[in-house]
C-alpha cells in the first residue's frame, strides 16, 4: 500500500495560474519534505516542515509557498506558475531525527507538472 | 555551499560486473547518509544507509562506505542485474538543521547485456 500518496501524477497548468498539488501520508511521520527535480537533476529541496515548523531554503522563490493543516497532510501551493517552474515535484516524509535516529525518507511518486 | 546536482554521469557496467557509484558530499557536519535509487517517472526509493560514525555497511547485494575524511561516499552493486538499471542518489543528513535531507549529484547506472 502506498504510504506517501501525491496527486494529481500529472498536471498541465496554464502560465501565471495558480496551482496547488497535494501530498498524504499513512506514515504519521512528523517531518514532511517537498523537492523539485528537473530532467536529469537532483532532487532540490524548496522547504519541509518540522511538525508544524516550517523550514524555507533560502533560495526557494516567493512564488512557491507550503501548507500543513494537519500531520497527514501538506500542500505546494506555486502562485504564479513560470516555464522554468516545469518540473517534477516529489513530497517525502520521515520520522523525528531527535536523539541521533536515523532518518530515512519515504517518496511519493511524485506529480509531473508542466507550465505551458 | 549545499550540493545540488546540475548533470548526470553515466556508468555503463555489464550484466554480472561489480557496479561502484561514487559521491561527494558538501558537509563535514553531515550526521547521516542514504543512497537512494530513482527509476524513470518515479520517486526515489531508499537503497542503504550509513552513520557518519561508521565506515563500511553492507546490506543484500548492496555496499556503502564512507569516507570522512574526504567527504566521499560509494555504492558497490553486487553481480548487477537488468533490474538495477535507474539513477542513483546519495542523500545527506544534518539533524541539526531538523532533519533536511540533501541530495548530492546522481549517477545514470546502464546496464549492458
Amino acid at each position: 500500500d502506498a504510504m506517501v500518496i501525491q496527486n494529481p501524477r500529472y498536471q498541465v497548468t496554464q502560465f501565471g495560474k495558480p496551482v496547488t498539488l497535494s501530498c498524504s501520508q499513512t506514515l504519521n511521520h512528523n517531518v514532511m519534505y517537498w523537492y523539485q527535480q528537473k530532467s536529469s537533476q537532483a532532487p532540490k529541496l524548496l522547504f519541509h516542515y518540522y511538525d508544524k515548523d516550517f523550514n524555507n531554503e533560502a533560495d526557494t522563490p516567493d512564488n512557491f509557498q507550503s501548507r500543513r493543516p494537519n500531520t497527514s497532510f501538506c500542500f505546494l501551493d506555486i502562485r504564479s506558475p513560470g516555464l522554468g517552474d516545469t518540473a517534477m515535484y516529489l513530497c517525502a516524509t520521515s520520522r523525528d531525527a531527535g536523539a541521533g535516529r536515523d532518518t530515512e525518507a519515504f517518496f511519493g511518486q511524485g506529480t509531473r507538472l508542466t507550465v505551458v | 555551499g549545499e550540493s545540488v546536482g546540475l548533470h548526470l554521469p553515466t556508468l555503463s557496467v555489464q550484466e554480472g560486473d561489480n557496479s561502484i557509484i561514487n559521491c561527494a558530499y558538501s558537509n563535514s557536519a553531515s550526521d547521516y547518509f542514504i543512497w537512494y535509487k530513482q527509476e524513470s517517472g518515479k520517486g526515489p526509493q531508499f537503497i542503504i544507509d550509513i552513520r557518519s560514525n561508521m565506515d563500511k555497511r553492507q546490506g543484500q547485494r548492496v555496499t556503502v562506505l564512507l569516507n570522512k575524511t574526504v567527504k566521499h561516499l560509494s555504492l558497490q552493486i553486487a553481480a548487477t542485474q537488468p533490474g538495477d538499471s535507474a539513477v542513483y542518489f546519495c542523500a545527506e543528513i544534518l539533524y541539526s538543521s531538523a532533519s533536511k535531507i540533501i541530495f548530492g549529484s546522481g549517477t545514470r547506472l546502464s546496464i549492458r547485456p
